[in-house]
């Protein structure tokens, strides 16, 4: 059964720093979503792509998040610079174009640490 | 905003029970609503979707009601298991425009099932 897949499932970095994740989501999904769960909280959506194009970015932390998908495929997270407040595990989902009824399928998640 | 909320925050039965865990919502212009169970550490795994339309939806001791109009769901978990032990969240996904459609969750229920 294909699956959403992400990289590394775990980082630990210092405040300050430079981190990304990685996202591969199902083949032939057109939508691709970042979410960032912190601890005992529920996810909360950061950013939605549909292929290369954002289609919502609004809760995105702009002064130190950003986030592609250049060829409509993979997508990738950037943080710089890490403060401690971002340790939480980041989430990517993704779903087809076709059908808003599908669900989104997750990945495994990259959990994120911030000393 | 729309704001969703998950009563009881943690849950503790033994093993043979039938159990409801409850979600709230606070704007009724969803398009649905979706159970996830999640595992500690791990992503997010669909158990049901339930159509705006719809009132219920089933899948094997999974029960899931959706009263769109008082903006209330539950999951029923009949004949629960030490294995069902996990944290379910509930979401939904709001009516809006421009192909926006990340889900909204809740905190969570911490729910274990004791053998």
């Amino acid at each position: 059964e294909a699956e959403v897949a992400q990289s590394p499932r775990y980082k630990i970095t210092e405040k300050s720093q430079a981190v990304a994740f990685w996202c591969d989501p199902i083949s032939g999904h057109a939508t691709l979503y970042w979410y960032r769960q912190i601890l005992g909280q529920g996810p909360e959506l950061l950013v939605q792509f549909q292929d290369e194009s954002v289609v919502d970015d609004s809760q995105l932390p702009k002064d130190r998040f950003s986030a592609e998908r250049l060829k409509g495929v993979d997508s990738t997270l950037k943080i710089q610079p890490a403060e401690l407040g971002d340790s939480a595990m980041y989430l990517c989902a993704s779903r087809q174009r076709i059908s808003a009824q599908e669900t989104q399928y997750f990945g495994p998640g990259t959990r994120l640490l911030v000393l | 905003k729309q704001e969703v909320t998950q009563i009881p925050a943690a849950l503790s039965v033994p093993e043979g029970e039938n159990l409801v865990l409850n979600c709230s919502f606070t704007d009724s212009a969803i398009y649905n609503l979706q159970w996830f169970r999640q595992d500690p550490g791990k992503g997010l795994t669909s158990l049901l979707l339930i159509q705006s339309s719809q009132r219920e939806q089933t899948s094997g001791r999974l029960n899931a009601s959706l009263d769109k109009s008082s903006g209330r769901s539950t999951l029923y978990i009949a004949a629960s298991q030490p294995g069902d032990s996990a944290t379910y969240l509930c979401a939904v996904k709001a009516l809006s425009g421009g192909g926006a459609d990340g889900l909204t969750f809740g905190k969570g229920t911490h729910l274990i099932i004791q053998p």
